[in-house]
Order: structure tokens, then C-alpha cells, then sequence
């Protein structure tokens, strides 16, 4: 089983709203990513989750903030976004380090209004 | 500094045709591994295929080929015989061997639509 499951699938959310996004990975691994993705563009690398330990931030702005509370489960805390903030967050997970494929979720389409 | 340059931005072709998608990449590491995904309009990146430094070795799937060319810094991919199932966004990836390093580098990604 490869699959990594993101809730909600879509969320429309208010400058002054807070949410968050929730992902899911039973396959054993001890890393987990989130991305975001604008429209055309690659995946960018936001956060890294290392033993359900922060190991890589990718200078983020303090208004996404995330959490792992167990090896299975990520989760990414929204508040006080910009509209500009709006975009397709993916959720990954990987054996971790270099050499292993990420196995990546479907994604949570964020519109920020 | 790693990079990957994906120079095809779009691609269309009839379907059953065959179609090649480049992929040129940089780095200063001897070790390092390269990966395809396809995203289809769903959204979900798919895992492909992944390939390391040392292994030159071209790799078929079924309708997929990769090949791999160290000397030109290239990881092509080939559909054959197309189908309209393969329209998606392909990317290109690069990660380097270096401790603790968990990133990515990805292309800039290749449409491909496959016209019935």
C-alpha cells in the first residue's frame, strides 16, 4: 500500500480564519514533507519531518506552522494567510534521506479570500 | 548548486504516437539519484521510476523507457504508443548525496497532451 490520504480535499478560508490540513501515511516511513504548489510550477519544499522531528524548514513564513503528532500523521496549521498563499498543498512521505522515492498525497486545493 | 532543466514546456502528439520528454540535470556530486513523477489532472504526484548514479542501465516498463546517459547529465523518458491516459504533467527530479539532505530539486515539468 502507497498511499498517503490529505484532508480536506479543498478549503476556502478567510485572511483572518484559522485551519488546518491533515495528512496520513501508514507505510512505515519516518520522513514526511509538505509542499505547495502554485499553478504551472513545480512542488516547493516547505517543511521536513524526520522521526516526527522538524528537520528542515524552509524559511516559511510563521503563519503556516506545522505538526507531527506521531509518526503517522501531519498536520498543517493555517492562520492569517494571504490570498497569495493560495495554492495546491501536498503532503508526502519517504523511507527517508536521499536515495528514496517520496510517495506523494493528492493534495488540499486552498483558496485564501 | 543541483538543477534540472526540463526545456520542453509543452508537448502534443496524436495518440499511439511515440514521445520523448528530456531531462538535463546539474550537479557536483558523483552520488546522486534521479526520479520521474507524473501528475495527472487530479493533482496527486505519481511516483515513476528512480535511478542512481551508478546504475546506467536503461529501464523499461511496459510502455515506458528511461534512458539514462551519464555523459550528457540525461534521464529521457519515452512513452510508447501513446495514449490518452498519459496526458499529465511529467517532472524530472535530483537529489544529491550529502547527510540529512531529505530534498528534491525538481524540473520546471513537461505538459504532454496526447490528442485522440
Amino acid at each position: 500500500d502507497t498511499e498517503v490520504t490529505q484532508t480536506p480535499k479543498h478549503l476556502v478560508m478567510g485572511m483572518t480564519n484559522k485551519k488546518s490540513l491533515k495528512c496520513e501515511q501508514h507505510m512505515g516511513h519516518r520522513a514526511m514533507y509538505w509542499y505547495k504548489q502554485k499553478a504551472k510550477k513545480p512542488p516547493e519544499l516547505m517543511f521536513v519531518y524526520s522521526y516526527e522531528k522538524l528537520s528542515i524548514n524552509e524559511s516559511v513564513p510563521s503563519r503556516f506552522s506545522p505538526e507531527c503528532p506521531n509518526s503517522s500523521l501531519l498536520n498543517l496549521h493555517l492562520h492569517a494567510l494571504q490570498p497569495e498563499d493560495s495554492a495546491l498543498y501536498l503532503c508526502a512521505s519517504s523511507h527517508g534521506g536521499y536515495s528514496y522515492e517520496q510517495y506523494f498525497g493528492p493534495g488540499t486545493r486552498l483558496t485564501v479570500t | 548548486a543541483q538543477k534540472v532543466t526540463q526545456a520542453q514546456t509543452e508537448i502534443s502528439v496524436v495518440e499511439k504516437e511515440d514521445v520523448t520528454l528530456d531531462c538535463v540535470y546539474e550537479t557536483r556530486d558523483t552520488t546522486y539519484y534521479l526520479f520521474w513523477y507524473k501528475q495527472p489532472p487530479s493533482g496527486e504526484l505519481v511516483f515513476l521510476i528512480r535511478r542512481n548514479s551508478f546504475d546506467e542501465q536503461n529501464e523499461i516498463s511496459g510502455r515506458y523507457s528511461w534512458n539514462f546517459q551519464k555523459s550528457t547529465s540525461s534521464f529521457n523518458f519515452t512513452i510508447t504508443a501513446s495514449q490518452v491516459v498519459d496526458s499529465a504533467v511529467y517532472f524530472c527530479a535530483l537529489s544529491e548525496a550529502q547527510f540529512g539532505n531529505e530534498k528534491l530539486t525538481f524540473g520546471t515539468g513537461t505538459r504532454l497532451t496526447i490528442i485522440p
